[in-house]
């Protein structure tokens, strides 16, 4: 299985400031048909989670542009901008290019 | 609007059975992929099963082979998970999400396992 490792665990930030958040994968998440199928989602307190960014660097709907995702091959990066209160959470990475589908461990953004 | 609402979940002994349901409605259910995903508490979420918009094709993760059984009705619009043997480790809250990619989520619902 594709092993995802998400860092840092923890991620204190100040409104207002940026943040960046790691995930790495154990092999290389471009698919045969040359796409690659790296996911991000959002997970506020008490809430379900929410996808932000599919295919490493697209938004969905409805998601601020303050939150962005890059990356390539093995490494990925999900970045926030400018970090709001409604930001606090945990942010999780998801592989669906090679089965089984596996997430990140997680990594919770919290404010100074 | 996509909705996705889960329920079935409840308190069950080691050893027994439980059947989710999620209920779909805001897209045309029937030409999608379906997930479950679960989350036991305090921890991150785990992939748990698949199945193909026909229902001829249905993947899960190693940890419940043998023991959930994915299906659907697309002339209902629902989802189902069929668990069986159930065991402590299998306690957590399942979500029923769209897509293999997972663009929407149900609000969850809870199963644990515990004598």
């Amino acid at each position: 299985d594709v092993v995802m490792t998400q860092s840092p665990l923890s991620l204190p930030v100040t409104l207002g400031q940026p943040a960046s958040i790691s995930c790495r994968s154990s092999q290389s998440l471009v698919h045969s048909d040359g796409n690659t199928y790296l996911n991000w989602f959002q997970q506020r307190p008490g809430q379900s989670p929410r996808r932000l960014i599919y295919m490493v660097s697209y938004r969905d709907s409805g998601v601020p542009d303050r939150f962005s995702g890059s990356g390539s091959g093995t490494d990925f990066t999900l970045k926030i901008s400018r970090v709001e209160a409604e930001d606090v959470g945990i942010y999780y990475c998801m592989q669906e290019t090679h089965w089984p589908l596996t997430f990140g461990g997680g990594t919770k953004v919290e404010i100074k | 609007e996509v909705q996705l609402v889960e329920s079935g979940g409840d308190l069950v002994q080691p050893g027994g059975s439980l059947r989710l349901f999620c209920t779909a409605s805001g897209f045309t259910f029937s030409n999608f992929w379906m997930t479950w995903v679960r989350q036991s508490p305090g921890k991150g979420l785990e992939w748990v099963a698949n199945i193909k918009p026909d229902g001829s094709e249905k993947f899960y993760v190693d940890s419940v082979k043998g023991r959930f059984t994915i299906s659907r009705d697309n002339a209902k619009n629902s989802l189902y998970l069929q668990m069986s043997s159930l065991r402590a480790e299998d306690t957590a809250v399942y979500y029923c999400t769209k897509g293999t990619w997972c663009d929407h989520w149900g609000q969850g619902t809870l199963v644990t396992v515990s004598s």
